[in-house]
């Protein structure tokens, strides 16, 4: 079968650095996204990884490896503004999406 | 650029009711795309279209039926509203469905059923 793990909630302080892991099971992989949504927005496009290993944009990565079925998000240098969920999803062997309950991210000043 | 646009933005429906819920983008996408997003559980497919003139289902299709007449609209229809289809529903899409292509989504339409 298909599954996709991630916390529910996290709390981290504005200025420090958060990783969200995510963790995954399938047997067909096309990828795996990274989105923001904050609260009652649509969700965003972070990032995408389909190889191992980390990608980096300005202050956020994302890492994958696939051996593992595991991803992680790293937020640096965190702002007030970063605080909302944060949803991981991989595209199974249909081109389709698998998401996972997303991760509430609370930033405190 | 507009985007992804859906209406309406929320709507309370009796029970047994049909409804659509539209949604439009003007990106020439190829793929489009519904969700529902419920308390506690991730986003759940319901219908996708990968071009103009086809639909498959998704993760949970039952209760709902789409149409994709031209590349811009896919509309999702409701024949009989039920109680537990009280969600936000997403529109979304995407250059082609496969691979490195990000979905873009529309703001969403809170529906309630009584």
């Amino acid at each position: 079968g298909q599954n996709i793990d991630q916390p529910t909630e996290m709390t981290a302080t504005e200025g420090a650095i958060v990783q969200i892991n995510c963790t995954y099971q399938t047997s067909g992989f096309n990828g795996l996204f990274w989105y923001q949504q904050h609260a009652g927005e649509a969700p965003t496009f972070l990032s995408y990884n389909v190889l191992d290993g980390l990608e980096e944009k300005g202050r956020f990565s994302s890492f994958l490896s696939r051996s593992k079925g595991y991803s992680y998000l790293l937020l640096k240098e965190l702002q007030m503004k970063d605080s909302a969920s944060y949803l991981c999803a991989f595209m199974d062997s249909n081109y389709q999406l698998i998401w996972g309950a997303g991760t509430k991210l609370i930033i405190k000043p | 650029t507009a985007g992804i646009t859906q209406a309406p933005t929320s709507q309370i429906l009796a029970a047994g009711r049909s409804m659509t819920l539209r949604c439009t983008q003007d990106m020439r996408h190829n793929a489009m795309y519904w969700y529902r997003q419920d308390l506690g559980l991730g986003l759940r497919l319901i219908h996708y279209s990968n071009t103009a003139g086809t639909t498959g289902k998704g993760e949970v299709p039952d209760g709902y039926s789409v149409s994709r007449a031209n590349t811009d609209d896919f509309p999702l229809t409701l024949a009989s509203a039920v109680p537990s289809q009280t969600s936000v529903y997403f529109c979304a899409s995407s250059l082609t469905s496969g691979g490195h292509n990000e979905q873009f989504f529309g703001p969403g339409t809170r529906l309630t059923v009584l």
